[in-house]
């Protein structure tokens, strides 16, 4: 099966830095990526599929980008309500495995 | 309003059993592939299952492989996860989530609040 491993865990920024999350897959799994954001007590929310497409309504301070294995998850301006866990899936095949979320946090 | 609403869940054994249901409502259901994924206490997401649009094909994570069967009413507009064999590692919220595109296998783009599963004595 294929893994996905994110990095870092966690991170520190503060507001209005540029932060960048990284998803490294095992074997390519072309662009069938997506990226997932968690708030503290709330449900996942979609964030970008197909690596690079922002789901309706996301904040055009997120963007996508990568394909085969590497894949960056990036937000601008970190805003205080950017705080949250991001996972990425891989949905080319199954299992539709997460990576292990990286813990975003302000400074 | 597209809504998905869990229940089912609550305190079991291990061994025991437990089905799931995921109420649909906002969309048609019968379009969308399906899928159940969990997240234990503190941790991280993990897929755990997902059906096709008809029922006839369904894919397992291996954790549940054998012991958890996903089946789905398109009739009554609900989801299922049908639990046996319970283990403490099955502790977790349980969430089902809709795939976004039509009859694939895509990303969740609709996700339930979840429902606990706790297995203990």
């Amino acid at each position: 099966d294929i893994q996905m491993t994110q990095s870092p865990s966690s991170l520190s920024a503060s507001v209005g830095d540029r932060v960048t999350i990284t998803c490294r897959a095992s074997q390519g799994i072309s662009n069938y990526l997506a990226w997932y954001q968690q708030k503290p007590g709330k449900v996942p929310k979609l964030v970008i599929y197909a690596a690079s497409t922002l789901q309706s309504g996301v904040p055009s301070r997120f963007s996508g980008s990568g394909s085969g294995t590497d894949f960056t998850l990036t937000i601008s301006s970190l805003q205080p309500e950017d705080v949250a866990t991001y996972y990425c899936q891989k949905y080319n095949s199954v299992p539709l495995t997460f990576g292990g979320g990286t813990k975003v946090e302000i400074k | 309003e597209v809504q998905l609403l869990e229940s089912g869940g609550g305190l079991v054994q291990p061994g025991g059993s437990l089905r799931l249901s995921c109420a649909a409502s906002g969309f048609t259901f019968r379009h969308y592939a399906m899928s159940w994924v969990r997240q234990a206490p503190g941790k991280g997401l993990e897929w755990v299952s997902i059906i096709s649009v008809s029922g006839g094909d369904t894919y397992y994570a291996d954790s549940v492989k054998g012991r958890f069967t996903i089946s789905r009413d398109n009739s009554k507009n609900t989801l299922y996860l049908q639990m046996n064999s319970l283990r403490a590692e099955d502790t977790a919220v349980y969430y089902c989530a809709k795939v976004w595109v039509p009859a694939g296998y895509d990303a969740f783009d609709i996700w339930g609040q979840g429902t606990m599963v706790t297995v203990s004595s």
